[in-house]
């Protein structure tokens, strides 16, 4: 059974910085189109970031030059490292799968909060 | 980046009434286009891909159609659990883009 789980939100002040994990099981994470989308509170999804099988990578403007996806083959897990938060970065984080190596994403975790604040 | 406009961005309507949304893409995408169901509190759910595919496990009251630039989502009969917000996005193109979402209510 996939299974993705994240960890590493809480609270963090403007300009710090938070690492995002996010823990896969039943699948490699490797061999996947693994991306993070995230959700600010009573708001829409907005899409952050992929890393490819073959390990490219790409970013929203938004984030682009703050934020860093990469991986950990051994450990099966997804990272998004943010650094110089800001307070529009407070959100739900999720990790999700992309099925068939392209953008539809078939299996998600269960989101990690992230809240941006002095 | 290509654009996604999603209507209405919400809607009540009875159990058992057949319900659509629209979305609309600001370039031609193909039939890459998703919706997904958001319940309070939970992940997104995948119910439609490529357009007209149904994922497995979900039931057949949900329907998708479309290509180019206009897509529809269909409940042919509205269910008390089918209570949720319904996004549509698209991936033939970075940034995959999702569309403002729809907040479907019982009336």
């Amino acid at each position: 059974e996939v299974q993705l789980v994240e960890s590493g939100g809480g609270l963090v002040q403007p300009g710090g910085s938070l690492r995002l994990s996010c823990a896969a099981s039943g699948f490699t994470v490797s061999s996947n189109y693994m991306s993070w989308v995230r959700q600010a509170p009573g708001k829409g999804l907005e899409w952050v970031s992929v890393i490819y099988s073959g390990g490219s990578t790409y970013y929203a403007d938004s984030v682009k030059g703050r934020f860093t996806i990469s991986r950990h083959n051994s450990k099966n897990t997804l990272y998004l490292q943010m650094n110089s938060l800001r307070a529009e970065d407070t959100a739900v984080y999720y990790c999700a799968r992309g099925a068939y190596g392209s953008g539809i994403f078939q299996h998600w975790g269960q989101g990690t909060l992230v809240t941006v604040s002095s | 980046d290509i654009q996604m406009t999603q209507s209405p961005s919400s809607l009540s309507a009875s159990v058992g009434d057949r319900v659509t949304i629209t979305c609309q893409a600001s370039q031609d995408i193909s039939n890459y286009l998703n919706w997904y169901q958001q319940k309070p509190g939970k992940a997104p759910k995948l119910l439609i891909y490529d357009a007209s595919n149904l994922e497995t496990g979900v039931p057949s009251r949900f329907s998708g159609s479309g290509s180019g630039t206009d897509f529809t989502f269909t409940i042919s009969s509205l269910q008390p659990e089918d209570i949720a917000t319904y996004y549509c996005q698209q991936y033939d193109n970075l940034p995959n883009t999702f569309g403002g979402g729809t907040k479907v209510e019982i009336k």
